[in-house]
């Protein structure tokens, strides 16, 4: 079974460039969920998804970012203009049930310069 | 922000020996789960345990959590090298219009052999 899967794995970019991630959950998960990984603040849950319905996305650190979910079986999140502190290694996961165990994609390594 | 604090932050231990980390959390919740993550790759789920249970095994794995104390531990038994990894402890908030997964600071364990 293909598990998450999240594009690009690597990606470096300058300062106030757009920065496109995207995720394919598994197929028959209505939960999906960002998270972002770094040193200093761990993993911190950015957005959560419901049946492709946005239900909390309290950890989205700012207008820059922005998460969609056009259907069951893509998501994207969007960071515009990328800044430094946004250096960061971004996981998706997916879930058939909010309060069970997720199945987290392997990441995507975002460097900005 | 995060939930959980784990205790120890690192551990170094010989194969064959056991493996304990703590994890303490602040608020009420509904569930915790311990994950795992090799170097470089996403997070694994490792065993869920509901706030109404005390222990839970799994294999090697033995789990308790005591909701009094807002702490539960993970006790790895008869270590391999191959269990070298960092492992989180997340706590599940779950209810109206809140679906959270918070994840601890994590251990990062260490096996010679």
């Amino acid at each position: 079974d293909a598990g998450v899967i999240q594009s690009p794995r690597h990606e470096v970019t300058e300062m106030g460039q757009e920065v496109t991630l995207r995720c394919k959950p598994i197929s028959g998960h209505n939960s999906l969920f960002w998270y972002r990984q770094t040193m200093m603040r761990g993993l911190e849950l950015l957005i959560y998804f419901n049946n492709n319905v946005p239900i909390d996305d309290s950890g989205m650190p700012e207008d820059r970012f922005s998460a969609k979910m056009p259907n069951a079986s893509f998501s994207t999140l969007k960071i515009q203009p990328s800044e430094p502190r946004d250096s960061a290694v971004y996981f998706c996961a997916s879930s058939p049930d909010p309060a069970g165990e997720l199945f987290f994609g392997e990441g995507s390594r975002l460097t900005v310069l | 922000s995060q939930q959980g604090e784990e205790d120890p932050q690192a551990l170094s231990i010989q194969e064959g020996e056991n493996a304990t980390m703590n994890c303490s959390y602040k608020t009420s919740i509904n569930n915790l789960q311990w994950y795992r993550q090799n170097s470089g790759r996403g997070l694994v789920h490792l065993i869920l345990i509901r706030s109404n249970e005390r222990e839970k095994h799994s294999g090697r794995l033995r789990v308790t959590l005591d909701t009094s104390k807002k702490s539960s531990s993970l006790l790895i038994t008869a270590s391999r090298a191959a269990d070298t990894a960092s492992y989180f402890c997340a706590t599940g908030v779950y209810g109206g219009a809140t679906n959270k997964l918070i994840f601890g600071t994590g251990t990062l364990l260490a096996v010679q052999p």
